[in-house]
C-alpha cells in the first residue's frame, strides 16, 4: 500500500533562514510519481513539482530545491532564504503508475515564516 | 492555465439536508477527483471519475455519492449531511495518462450544523 509521511507537523523560522521539509514515502511499485503542493491561507493547492521514480536528479527552482533519494524513500523540499510569503501548508504526495492517477497525500507541514 | 472551479466557496447546511458541491474544469481532462481535507489528516480521496458516467470509490466514500454526466463537470453529493462531514472539500482534475499533475480548485468550506 502506498503511504506518505510528513513527520514535521509545524515549523517556525525567521525570515532569511533556510528550511527543509521532510517527506518519506512507501510504495511497492517501481514506477511512481512524487509531488509537492503549497496551500496558502486562501486554500487553493498550488502545484510546485513533479518527479518520476526514474529521475533522481535533484532540482532547483529559484529559492526552492528538492532532494529525491530512492535509497531512503525520501523526497525533501528546501526553501533557501525563506520569506514571509512562503508561509503556507506544504503537502507531499505520491501517485503510483496504473493506480488511476490518484494522489495519496501526507498530513502536511505548516510553515510559519516570521519577519 | 488550467482552471478548476468550485461553485461554492463557503456553505452552511443543516443536519439531514442534501448538499451538492459542483466542480467544473476547462482543460478537457479525463480524470476528476473529490478530496476532503481535515487538520492533521491531509487530503483523503472520496471519489474519482476517469470518464463520463464512470466513478470509483476512494478511501472514504461513506456518506457521499458523485455524478459525472458531462466530461467537464463532477458533482459531489451528501445525501443527508451530518456534522462529521464539516470539512474543506477540494475538487481536482488531470489528464488520463499515468503520473500527470493533478490540478486543484480553490476548495469549498462546508459547515454542517
Amino acid at each position: 500500500a502506498q503511504k506518505v509521511t510528513q513527520a514535521q507537523t509545524e515549523i517556525s523560522v525567521v525570515e532569511k533562514e533556510d528550511v527543509t521539509l521532510d517527506c518519506v514515502y512507501e510504495t511497492r511499485d517501481t514506477t511512481y510519481y512524487l509531488f509537492w503542493y503549497k496551500q496558502p491561507p486562501s486554500g487553493e493547492l498550488v502545484f510546485l513539482i513533479r518527479r518520476n521514480s526514474f529521475d533522481e536528479q535533484n532540482e532547483i527552482s529559484g529559492r526552492y530545491s528538492w532532494n529525491f533519494q530512492k535509497s531512503t524513500s525520501s523526497f525533501n523540499f528546501t526553501i533557501t532564504a525563506s520569506q514571509v510569503v512562503d508561509s503556507a501548508v506544504y503537502f507531499c504526495a505520491l501517485s503510483e503508475a496504473g493506480y488511476g492517477n490518484k494522489l495519496v497525500f501526507g498530513a502536511g507541514t505548516i510553515l510559519r515564516v516570521k519577519s | 492555465d488550467v482552471k478548476v472551479t468550485q461553485s461554492s466557496r463557503y456553505l452552511v447546511k443543516r443536519t439531514g439536508e442534501k448538499v451538492f458541491l459542483e466542480c467544473v474544469q476547462d482543460m478537457d481532462h479525463e480524470n476528476m477527483f473529490w478530496y476532503r481535507q481535515d487538520p492533521g489528516l491531509g487530503l483523503r480521496l472520496i471519489y474519482f471519475s476517469y470518464d463520463v458516467k464512470m466513478k470509483e470509490k476512494g478511501d472514504i466514500p461513506e456518506g457521499y455519492s458523485v455524478s459525472r454526466e458531462k466530461k467537464e463537470r463532477f458533482s459531489l453529493i451528501l445525501e443527508s449531511a451530518s456534522t462529521n462531514q464539516t470539512s474543506m472539500y477540494l475538487c481536482a482534475s488531470n489528464r488520463g495518462t499515468s503520473g500527470n499533475t493533478i490540478y486543484f480548485g480553490e476548495g469549498s468550506w462546508l459547515t454542517v450544523v
